[in-house]
């Protein structure tokens, strides 16, 4: 399976743009880059996703770069209830199950 | 609409004693998945059944877990002589069809098992 890389815990300000990061280097061609999010005591939740071009939705963007080696999760202006474990996930083609890694624990910073 | 369901959300048993998980998927989703977290970990991915093709079991830890999925819509996740390392919270989730939604999975709450 693809690996993914993140950074264990980030802290943000309320009200700033966070900037969560992927490396998966051994991505291939066909793979989608989800991201998920767990907040506390619950269990994770869409958040957004993309191949190969940069996705916007209601909850956040997401830049792919252009050799899809990496991406970033952009939330534009952080609340106290985006504090969640932040998960970025490879869904190789034809394979529907979820591999998870341990996330990146973001804080918000009142 | 409603989302995915599971029941009981707590459930403390005593080792060796079985027990059953339930999850209701959302209507008309035809996969649905089991997972389980233990306590500071990620998901690990235990079983998946997509319409009526054979699940795939491929992460059941041990004999000692199965799952049903009756009519297409409910499953009943079964831990048959718990012991202490079940403990976890076990998570369903459903998707529709990866032509119809890129498999986007849907969550439910989870059940949080205590083996005593």
């Amino acid at each position: 399976d693809a690996k993914t890389t993140q950074p264990n815990s980030m802290e943000s300000n309320e009200e700033e743009p966070v900037h969560l990061p992927c490396n998966h280097s051994t991505i291939s061609g066909t793979d989608y880059i989800h991201w998920y999010r767990q907040l506390p005591s619950q269990g994770p939740e869409y958040v957004i996703h993309g191949l190969t071009s940069n996705v916007n939705n209601r909850m956040a963007s997401l830049a792919i770069a252009e050799d899809r080696k990496s991406s970033t999760l952009i939330l534009h202006r952080a609340t106290l209830r985006d504090a969640a474990v932040y998960y970025c996930i490879l869904q190789e083609e034809g394979n529907e199950k979820l591999t998870f890694g341990t996330g990146t624990r973001l804080t918000i910073i009142p | 609409g409603a989302g995915v369901s599971q029941s009981p959300s707590n459930k403390v048993t005593e080792k060796g004693k079985d027990v059953e998980l339930r999850c209701d998927p959302i209507s008309g989703h035809t996969a649905l998945y089991w997972y389980r977290q233990s306590l500071g970990q990620g998901l690990e991915f235990l079983i998946y059944f997509q319409g009526n093709s054979a699940p795939d079991k491929s992460g059941l830890p041990s004999d000692r877990f199965s799952a049903e999925r009756t009519g297409g819509s409910v499953s009943t996740l079964t831990i048959q002589r718990t012991q202490q390392e079940d403990s976890a919270v076990y998570l369903c989730a459903s998707s529709s069809p990866m032509w119809v939604d890129t498999d986007t999975q849907y969550f439910g709450p989870g059940t949080r098992l205590t083996v005593l």
